[in-house]
């Protein structure tokens, strides 16, 4: 499957605890989103990434989120210090630059914070 | 603020009649959307997209509609089936541009055999 891969499917830690996912996208895109979905909600953007650049991280949701992606493949999201609203699944996307603007989702990490 | 939303949650239609989803948008200046659906534990699956300069696009049994005037985007499914039962979200891409995207809350679509 050359799809867009997320590891781990599925995270449980205890609040207070950092958690770190990690997405890796179709290997000829060159953008990577991430974005959290909570239940019964559509997927809401947090940041992205054009090569190893982050163009926007203005929608991290605290200064406990952050992202890398540092060599312009894969990329990490952390989350510091979580907190039981952190519980969401987390979703990875990748696209080509020159395309429309479609996007590629991975299955997505589901987070549950004790 | 801008926003997406849908007009209805759920939607039950029998398997092989037409379904209809709709979606209202409040970003005039949204010039792509799409539609994504998402099965239960799986990431949204690209469907369909538009750009502003259409009012209609068809693919394999799916047919999208915007209308510019009053905001309003519909997903037509053909001859509905089990397997399209899931979660439809319609995504516009705002003002901003870079593909962030803003999603609606989403319709449950089941099919009853």
């Amino acid at each position: 499957d050359t799809g867009v891969s997320q590891d781990p499917r599925h995270k449980i830690t205890k609040r207070g605890q950092n958690v770190t996912f990690r997405c890796d996208p179709i290997s000829e895109h060159n953008r990577l989103y991430w974005y959290r979905q909570t239940l019964g909600q559509g997927p809401e953007f947090l940041t992205y990434f054009q090569n190893e650049a982050q163009l926007e991280k203005s929608r991290l949701l605290s200064d406990r989120f952050s992202a890398e992606r540092p060599k312009g493949s894969f990329s990490t999201l952390e989350i510091q210090r979580t907190e039981q609203g952190d519980s969401a699944m987390y979703l990875c996307a990748s696209s080509p630059r020159r395309s429309d603007e479609k996007l590629f989702f991975g299955s997505g990490t589901q987070l549950s914070v004790l | 603020g801008e926003s997406v939303g849908l007009h209805l949650p759920t939607l039950s239609v029998q398997e092989g009649d037409n379904s209809i989803i709709n979606c209202a948008y409040s970003n005039s200046a949204s010039d792509y959307f799409i539609w994504y659906k998402q099965e239960s534990g799986k990431g949204p699956q690209f469907i369909i997209d538009i750009r502003s300069n259409m009012d209609k696009r068809q693919g394999q049994r799916v047919t999208v509609l915007l209308n510019k005037t009053v905001k309003h985007l519909s997903l037509q499914i053909a001859a509905t089936q089990p397997g399209d039962s899931a979660v439809y979200f319609c995504a516009e891409n705002g003002a901003g541009g870079g593909n962030k995207l803003t999603f609606g809350t989403g319709t449950q679509l089941k099919v009853e055999l």
